[in-house]
């Protein structure tokens, strides 16, 4: 199993560009969400899905999109990059059983410059 | 919304003493708890977590303990290691999992 899977692993951006990080899972697990993680904040959820067709917002939504049509993949859009979005992106995913408290697997992140 | 304050931000000990990150929540639904230990340039990795219906979990020298009328939980790791250098992250919540700041751990031998 690869577990989570995250491309590109480096991306440097203008401002004003969009791109899509991409996130895929081979566990067959319902829950994936994206994280930035800046220095002295931690993780920051940005948005997350409970399944396929669902998402729903985190703490830091904003200039961000996402969709999850199927199981597997869970693709990150940044619809015109701004240099405060200058992060490292993670991916995590992780079963989505009735007590909604499993581990989650991260990815191995994308490092994101915007100038 | 959730929220988890995290102290200290930074903890230097010497190699053999214990080490203890302590964390608070504010949302009373919240029902996970788990610890990340995430090393330089790396992804962060589980190491512990415990569940709302139980106050202390132990794993060799990894332990956590949760107080849920104060809503607060703890890391305690004994015998520390210089192995055990890292940034140690608590988390807070369900769906939404809230992480703190991070405590950066530095294991002096």
């Amino acid at each position: 199993n690869a577990g989570v899977t995250q491309t590109p692993k480096f991306q440097v951006l203008k401002t004003g560009q969009s791109m899509t990080l991409q996130c895929a899972q081979d566990m067959n697990h319902e829950y994936m969400s994206w994280y930035r993680q800046d220095p002295g904040m931690g993780l920051r959820l940005i948005h997350y899905s409970v399944g396929a067709g669902i998402t729903d917002q985190g703490e830091v939504p904003n200039g961000y999109n996402v969709s999850r049509s199927t199981t597997e993949d869970f693709p990150l859009r940044l619809l015109s990059a701004a240099p405060s979005q200058t992060s490292v992106y993670f991916c995590a995913s992780r079963t989505q059983g009735a007590l909604r408290n499993s581990p989650l697997h991260f990815g191995n992140g994308t490092r994101l410059t915007v100038t | 919304g959730e929220n988890v304050e995290q102290h200290p931000s930074t903890l230097s000990v010497q190699e053999g003493d214990s080490a203890v990150i302590k964390c608070t929540y504010s949302d009373s639904a919240s029902n996970y708890f788990p610890w990340y230990k995430q090393e330089l340039g790396k992804r962060p990795q589980l190491i512990i977590d415990i569940r709302s219906n139980v106050g202390e979990k132990k794993d060799q020298r990894i332990a956590v303990t949760l107080n849920k009328t104060a809503k607060h939980f703890s890391l305690h790791i004994t015998e520390t290691q210089p192995e055990d250098s890292a940034v140690y992250f608590c988390a807070a919540g369900g769906n939404k999992l809230v992480f703190g700041a991070g405590t950066i751990l530095r294991v002096k031998s």
